[in-house]
């Protein structure tokens, strides 16, 4: 089962920034928490993973708590090409195992208005 | 060049018959994945496969045999179609050592068995 916890759906208007929050009040100390979104019809696509620091990357950044309880997908300014269903995921470093294996929960369908 | 592909991308079938979905990765990557998404959009992991192990998850029938010819395929093949298989597979891939479990989708077969 998913041990994320996410808002079912948000909107936000094009070109404003948008925050996506996440809860994994049980990560472990050496599960990294991985965003992957999936666009309609699409397979889902990676868009950042961190594991203590905040990350930055071309597509958002990943704003984690200090305790790691939970994160914040940061998209700084949203398009149309954005509106998503995007997944909060913990996962351990061992793939090729099942700690590896990516759990996704429901994720948040983000709408973006023109 | 595409990643990960597919086929084929649309698959509709006969209860009880027996289908094969290919999947290819250009990646280099050792791991790769298969994922049943419902019509409810839930995305479960069903298998995943590496040169030395295949990790099965435990709710997946027996119906459903992933065949791997060589480092760059994972074919899932499926025996004796049921109606509840009718759904969107998707297959992905990733190596150890790389960016920490980022995986790569292909864009997914629907299936629809009739």
């Amino acid at each position: 089962d998913a041990k994320t916890t996410q808002p079912n759906s948000m909107e936000s208007n094009e070109e404003e920034p948008v925050h996506l929050p996440c809860n994994h009040s049980t990560i472990s100390g050496t599960d990294y928490i991985h965003w992957y979104r999936q666009l309609p019809s699409q397979g889902p696509e990676y868009v950042i993973h961190g594991l203590t620091s905040n990350v930055n990357n071309r597509m958002a950044s990943l704003a984690i708590a200090e305790d790691r309880k939970s994160s914040t997908l940061i998209l700084h300014r949203a398009t149309l090409r954005d509106a998503a269903v995007y997944y909060c995921i913990h996962a351990g470093l061992n793939y090729g195992g099942s700690q590896g294996n990516l759990i996704f929960g429901k994720g948040t369908k983000l709408s973006v208005k023109p | 060049d595409t990643a990960v592909s597919q086929t084929p991308k649309y698959l509709v079938t006969q209860m009880g018959n027996d289908k094969s979905i290919k999947c290819e990765q250009n990646l280099g990557h050792d791991t790769m994945y298969w994922y049943k998404q419902d019509s409810k959009k839930f995305l479960k992991i069903m298998f995943s496969y590496n040169n030395k192990e295949l990790i099965i998850n435990e709710t997946v029938p027996n119906r459903f045999s992933p065949k791997s010819p060589d480092k760059a395929h994972l074919n899932l093949h499926i025996n004796s179609l049921e109606l509840g298989d009718s759904a969107v597979y998707f297959c992905a891939s990733s190596t150890p050592g790389g960016r920490d479990n980022e995986q790569f989708f292909g864009p997914g077969t629907r299936l629809t068995v009739l």
